[in-house]
């Protein structure tokens, strides 16, 4: 079936770190992927996505890496701030093409 | 208008009752999508909505639950007899053209089934 998971529910870092953030997802057949940052008590938010005929893409102090061999996707924060504090989810385009199917997501903890 | 806005933003019923939940998508986004999202859980896809294409509604989740779209404008998300595991935020998604990708949530409704 189609499932999109991660590798840990949570992460703490300090203010200044580079962050990682990892996803694997199970369907090979996925050709678009996406990660959003949602806040307490809002919605989720577009970080940047990734189609499957790419290896990586970047952007402001954001870079997402897919891996289509062994399934696997990452997003890379630099330099990485309190305001970035969030539960980030990563999410893959279904079979049908009608709807994103998102993992449970990893909450990423900063402190100064 | 410049995001998806959704009403109410809280909605507290008593079990039973029926609730209806409104999303009004980005201007010009002709697909809209709802999810369901439990406490600490990530996204559960509802429904989607393309044009005047038939909906998508494989991810309701019993026929308690029902949604409408006129054109490309306002949707409304039904719950019938609402049960306590209803208790959820239920978030609105508009994207521009194809179906599935670079979705743009609105804040969601937290619904409380007592």
């Amino acid at each position: 079936g189609e499932s999109v998971g991660l590798h840990l529910p949570t992460l703490s870092v300090q203010e200044g770190d580079n962050s990682i953030i990892n996803c694997a997802y199970s369907n090979s057949a996925s050709d678009y992927f996406i990660w959003y940052k949602q806040e307490s008590g809002k919605g989720p938010q577009f970080i940047i996505d990734i189609r499957s005929n790419m290896d990586k893409r970047q952007g402001q102090r954001v870079t997402v890496l897919l891996n289509k061999t062994v399934k696997h996707l990452s997003l890379q924060i630099a330099a990485t701030q309190p305001g970035d504090s969030a539960v980030y989810f990563c999410a893959e385009s279904n079979q049908a093409g009608t709807a994103l199917i998102f993992g449970k997501g990893t909450t990423l903890s900063v402190s100064s | 208008g410049a995001g998806v806005s959704q009403s109410p933003s809280n909605k507290v019923t008593e079990k039973g009752k029926d609730v209806e939940l409104r999303c009004d998508p980005i201007s010009g986004h002709t697909a809209l999508y709802w999810y369901r999202q439990r406490l600490g859980q990530g996204l559960e896809f509802l429904i989607y909505f393309q044009g005047n294409s038939a909906p998508d509604k494989s991810g309701l989740p019993s026929d308690r639950f029902s949604a409408e779209r006129t054109g490309e404008s306002v949707s409304t998300l039904t719950i019938q007899r609402t049960q306590q595991e209803d208790s959820a935020v239920y978030l609105c998604a508009s994207s521009l053209l194809q179906g599935g990708e670079k979705l743009f949530f609105g804040s969601g409704t937290q619904l409380s089934v007592l």
